[in-house]
C-alpha cells in the first residue's frame, strides 16, 4: 500500500510569486484535504476535494486554490505570495464515508 | 465555531514515568476524535479514532480514551523514542466535508 506523498519537500519563493504544491493520495483514497501549519501550531484547513470539486473550504482567501485530478492526486495553488505564507503545508487523503485522514510528509514552503 | 484545546503545552519525563496529556473539545455534533503524533519537520501520523463517550483504544504504549468533553492520551512506561508532538484533532457536524480542527499540540520529552 503506497502512502501520500508530496513535492516538492522544501521551496523558497519571494513575495508575490506564485507555488504549485502536489501531492499524490493513498492507494484506494478518493478525498483529499491540505492544510497549512504554521511552526508551532495545529494544521489549519485550507480546502478539501472530491470528485474533482472543492467540498469545503477553511478561512483562507481565494488566491488559494486547489485541483483535484481523475487519479485523485491534487495541486495547492498559492498566487500573490505573503511573507505569512510561510509555512508546512500538508496534504491528507481518505476514503469518502471515514473520517480518518491519512497526511503526507508536507512540503515547507519559506516566503523572503 | 469547533474548539480544541491540549494541555500541557510541552511534557519532559523521563523514561518509565507515565502520564498523560489532556485535549479539551467544544463542538457541535461530534463525528471523531483523532490522535496523532509528529516528529519535528513531518507530516502527522495517525494514532487513534474515537467516536463515541467512553470509547477507549489502545496501541503499545499509548491509550486514548473519549468523555463528552475531553480526550486523554495515556503514555504507560515511555521511552526516549516515544519523544514527539502529539496532536489532537475533532471533525464535527453533518455533511459530506470531513474537516479536522486541530490544538496546538503537547510536545513530549522523553529522556534517559
Amino acid at each position: 500500500e503506497t502512502g501520500v506523498t508530496q513535492s516538492p519537500t522544501h521551496l523558497i519563493k519571494t513575495r508575490g510569486q506564485q507555488v504549485t504544491l502536489r501531492c499524490s493520495s493513498q492507494s484506494g483514497h478518493n478525498t483529499v484535504s491540505w492544510y497549512q501549519q504554521a511552526l508551532g501550531q495545529g494544521p489549519q484547513f485550507i480546502f478539501q476535494y472530491y470528485r474533482e470539486e472543492e467540498n469545503g473550504r477553511g478561512n483562507f482567501p481565494p488566491r488559494f486554490s486547489g485541483l483535484q485530478f481523475p487519479n485523485y492526486s491534487s495541486e495547492l495553488n498559492v498566487n500573490a505570495l505573503e511573507l505569512d505564507d510561510s509555512a508546512l503545508y500538508l496534504c491528507a487523503s481518505s476514503l469518502m464515508g471515514q473520517e480518518t485522514q491519512y497526511f503526507g510528509p508536507g512540503t515547507r514552503l519559506l516566503v523572503l | 465555531e469547533d474548539q480544541v484545546t491540549q494541555s500541557p503545552e510541552a511534557l519532559r519525563l523521563q523514561e518509565g514515568e507515565s502520564s498523560s496529556l489532556n485535549c479539551s473539545y467544544t463542538v457541535s455534533g461530534l463525528r471523531g476524535l483523532f490522535w496523532y503524533r509528529q516528529d519535528p519537520g513531518k507530516g502527522p501520523e495517525f494514532l487513534f479514532t474515537l467516536y463515541s463517550a467512553g470509547e477507549e483504544k489502545e496501541k503499545e504504549r499509548l491509550k486514548a480514551t473519549l468523555t463528552k468533553k475531553e480526550s486523554f492520551l495515556h503514555i504507560t512506561a515511555p521511552k526516549p523514542e516515544d519523544s514527539a508532538t502529539y496532536l489532537c484533532a475533532v471533525q464535527a457536524g453533518s455533511g459530506t466535508a470531513s474537516k479536522l480542527t486541530f490544538g496546538t499540540g503537547t510536545r513530549l520529552q522523553v529522556t534517559l
